[in-house]
């Protein structure tokens, strides 16, 4: 089993839509969670960073995480054109752990 | 204007021959890494330096080197050793202790071996 699952997509969905982007991991010890965005041809950019479990929001962002599950979700409210990218969730164990990345979803947001 | 930059933005390559990716962060950020990412796989990491004058190997370190002579500059050496280098190489830097922090991203290099 792979310590970080992440489906590849592509996701296709109409603009305004709620978006919700998983991640599945087996490494109970991971307690770091961040999620990138990485538009094609770019560096991946720091879209949400969360300890330990529970909700964060930001704007239109909301991250979960629920470690009972070891499953950690991204929402995006009211989709715009502007947030088709690939989402690359991450995670790492503690202080002196590497991160450990998913492979990344392809969001593709219709207008 | 803070961030960090990556150079060149796209390089050819020969087979047989080394090349030097740059990157330098104005961030003041002591940790500095390299990735490598290919199609359908995640990043992979080749080096890390926690400090200046100090680096470790990543997951997939064979057929690179790396060197960390200022905090500013951290540039990535792809040898002739390495078998399959043409992919999409990023550059990223961190303010913390340790692989875990949380870690800030370069617009990365584009290498392709002809």
């Amino acid at each position: 089993q792979k310590e970080v699952e992440q489906d590849p997509g592509p996701l296709s969905v109409p603009e305004g839509a709620i978006v919700s982007l998983n991640c599945t991991y087996s490494n109970s010890a991971f307690q770091y969670f961040m999620w990138y965005r990485q538009y094609s041809r770019k560096g991946p950019e720091l879209l949400m960073y969360t300890y330990s479990s529970g909700n964060k929001e930001d704007g239109r962002f909301t991250a979960q995480v629920d470690k009972s599950s070891k499953y950690i979700s991204l929402f995006i409210r009211d989709s715009q054109p502007s947030d088709s990218a690939t989402y690359l969730c991450a995670m790492s164990a503690g202080r002196d752990d590497k991160i450990i990345f998913g492979k990344g979803t392809r969001l593709h947001i219709l207008p | 204007d803070g961030g960090i930059t990556q150079s060149p933005k796209y390089l050819f390559r020969k087979e047989g021959q080394n090349v030097t990716l740059s990157c330098e962060q104005n961030l003041n950020h002591d940790a500095m890494y390299w990735y490598r990412q290919d199609p359908g796989q995640g990043l992979r990491l080749i080096y890390y330096s926690q400090i200046v004058n100090d680096f470790q190997k990543g997951d997939i370190a064979e057929g690179y080197s790396v060197s960390r002579e200022k905090k500013e500059s951290f540039p990535l050496t792809v040898t002739s050793a390495q078998k399959n280098p043409t992919a999409f190489y990023l550059c990223a830097s961190g303010s913390g202790q340790g692989a875990s922090d949380t870690q800030y991203f370069g617009p990365g290099t584009r290498l392709t071996v002809l």
